[in-house]
């Protein structure tokens, strides 16, 4: 199984929008409702922001969502804020069992 | 709120094998998955593996034959082996619990930075 592919950066300014691609294959994304996103900013562990492609864990803002168009998921943060500059990763389930990440995005608030 | 606390060696020598735990506390281990991530310096995510609290397993193909996860319920942890580490295998290693309802890491330990060298 390959890792997900994600760009490497990705910048918006204060209550702007920015969508982060991950892209997979008919074997993951494609064929799973299973993509989940996290968030990490510097020194810290991962945070789930979004389940099942778009669904929201229990104290995420609404400003986070999820969606997926065939093989590929996006993530949204909609009116961007100065602590939504984080590390992004995306992952999905690969069937077998198995589960793969992406490479993640660092997304900068500018 | 469930949290998890790995512990280990910060150090370990090439080919030895990597041993970690996960504590888990705030909860209980059991009706739960719980798996092992890890990443390397400045690099993403790899999933490793997860275990069911009834000792099932499932392994990243990637590093199958040198992984292995066991669990131990009445002391509420579980652990990671990882045999013949090089210096490849250096990198923060998560533990967390995985929901198989809705696939994903929902609680994530702080993470314990392991490096491989002699």
């Amino acid at each position: 199984q390959s890792a997900l592919t994600q760009p490497p950066s990705a910048s918006g300014s204060p209550g702007q929008s920015v969508t982060i691609s991950c892209a997979g294959t008919a074997s993951d994304i494609g064929d799973y409702k299973y993509v989940s996103w996290y968030q990490q900013h510097p020194g810290k562990a991962p945070k789930l922001l979004i389940y099942d492609v778009s669904r929201r864990p229990s104290g995420v803002p609404g400003r986070f969502s999820g969606s997926k168009s065939g093989n590929t998921a996006a993530l949204t943060v909609s009116g961007l804020q100065a602590e939504d500059e984080a590390d992004y990763y995306c992952s999905s389930f690969a069937g077998n069992n198995n589960f793969v990440f992406g490479g993640g995005t660092k997304l900068t608030v500018l | 709120q469930v949290q998890l606390q790995e512990s280990g060696p910060g150090l370990v020598k090439p080919p030895e094998t990597l041993s970690l735990t996960c504590t888990v506390s705030g909860g209980s281990i059991s009706n739960y998955y719980w798996s092992w991530i890890r990443q390397p310096p400045g690099k993403g995510l790899e999933w490793i593996g997860y275990i069911y609290y009834s000792g099932s397993t499932n392994y990243n193909p990637s590093l199958k034959g040198r992984v292995t996860i066991s669990v131990d319920t009445s002391k509420n942890h579980f652990s990671l082996k990882l045999s013949s580490v090089t210096a490849a295998d250096t990198a923060v290693y998560f533990c967390a619990r995985f929901d198989g309802y809705n696939p994903s890491f929902d609680s994530w330990g702080q993470g314990i930075l392991v490096t491989v060298s002699s």
